[in-house]
Formats: structure tokens, C-alpha cells, sequence
């Protein structure tokens, strides 16, 4: 079984703060993303990644997959209040998508 | 329009009853999905179906029957509900089965078993 961990779980942060959440596997992913969910909401893409060491920018988010396509991360500048939410990870193999247990975000204005 | 809808979005029932969750997607998908979120926000795949055929059933018991009556349809049936079905339930498509492909996920429908 793919585990993804995500970590931290819980973040509280101030608006203006910088922020980073990770994911990792002890499995290689052929395609990595994330997703962002509002409460009472489904996720949402916001990216995919499938290289190896492959960096996207997305305003003021930028994701990184790491060389082995086991791990990546979510950096986030300058958080603001839209930013809150929950951030999924999920790493695609074998036809299936397995999500991480999520990193509750909240900024605080 | 909604890309992914499903219905209702909130289901209140006793244990032990029977209960369905309607699904449509309108993006031409053919690949379609039910999840399951529990309360400690864990996103775990359910079923996967691509053009009508069963793909992926995650040791789901078999009291969850899904159902796809055209591509654009999955619904599903829990028969003898138990307290511990309580989640949100969320359908979603996308493109292909390919693993990269962007999944497009429903609003969610909350049941509460009590």
C-alpha cells in the first residue's frame, strides 16, 4: 500500500508569513499534486508535477517535486487569508491517486 | 452549470437503512469516481469506473454497490447503513485513467448515520 504523510497537519500562521508543507513516500510517483478544499467544498487541482525535480510557480505558490519522485513540497509567500484551507497532496500510480492526510492551513489576518 | 453534481448534499438516516447518492458529470469524461472523506479529513478512493466498467474497488464491504448506468452517471447504493458510514462522500471524473489527470470532485454529500 502508497502511504503519502503530510506534515505539518495543522498550521496557524499570520497573514504575511511564509509557509511550507510537505509530502513525502517511501514509493515513486509517476505524477504528483496537489489540491486545495474549502469547507463544505470538493478539492480542487492546483497542480501537477511529473518530473523529477520539476519546480511550477503559481503565483505565490511555488511546487517542487523532488529528484526520486518520492516527496514534494507546497511553499506559499506571503500567505493571506484566501490561503486558508485544507492542501492535499496526491501521488499517481498504477491508475489510482493516492492523497495524503492533508495539512489544515489557516491564516489569520 | 456544475461540472460534477451530486445529490443530496446532506442525508440524515438510521442504521440499518438503504440510501443512494446520485451522481452527473456534463465534462465528457470517461473515467468517474466515488471517494470517501472521513472526520479526520482523509480522502480514500472508493471505486473507479471508466466508460461504464468497474476499474478500482478499494476493499469496500458489500453493502456499497456502485452503479453506472451511462458514462455520465455514477451513483451509489449503501445497503444497512451503520453508524460508522458517516463521512462525506464525494463523486468525481476525469479525462482518462491516466494517474496524472486532473480530477474533478463533486460538492460532497454528508451522511450521518445515527
Amino acid at each position: 500500500t502508497q502511504l503519502l504523510e503530510q506534515s505539518p497537519q495543522f498550521l496557524s500562521i499570520q497573514e504575511g508569513e511564509n509557509l511550507t508543507v510537505y509530502c513525502n513516500s517511501s514509493s515513486v510517483f509517476s505524477s504528483l499534486q496537489w489540491y486545495r478544499q474549502e469547507p463544505g467544498e470538493g478539492p480542487v487541482l492546483l497542480v501537477t508535477v511529473v518530473t523529477g525535480g520539476e519546480v511550477k510557480k503559481l503565483k505565490r505558490l511555488t511546487f517542487q517535486f523532488g529528484d526520486a519522485r518520492k516527496d514534494s513540497s507546497l511553499h506559499i509567500t506571503a500567505a493571506q487569508p484566501g490561503d486558508t484551507g485544507l492542501y492535499l497532496c496526491a501521488g499517481g500510480s498504477n491508475y489510482k491517486l493516492t492523497f495524503g492526510k492533508g495539512t489544515l492551513l489557516t491564516v489569520n489576518p | 452549470d456544475t461540472a460534477v453534481s451530486q445529490t443530496p448534499k446532506y442525508l440524515v438516516t438510521q442504521m440499518g437503512n438503504d440510501k443512494s447518492i446520485k451522481c452527473e458529470q456534463n465534462l465528457g469524461h470517461d473515467t468517474m469516481y466515488w471517494y470517501k472523506q472521513d472526520s479526520k479529513k482523509f480522502l480514500k478512493i472508493m471505486f473507479s469506473y471508466n466508460n461504464k466498467e468497474l476499474i478500482i474497488n478499494e476493499t469496500v464491504p458489500n453493502r456499497f454497490s456502485p452503479k453506472s448506468p451511462d458514462k455520465a452517471h455514477l451513483n451509489l447504493h449503501i445497503n444497512s447503513l451503520e453508524l460508522g458510514d458517516s463521512a462525506v462522500y464525494f463523486c468525481a471524473s476525469s479525462l482518462g485513467t491516466r494517474s496524472g489527470n486532473t480530477i474533478y470532485f463533486g460538492e460532497g454529500s454528508w451522511l450521518t448515520v445515527v
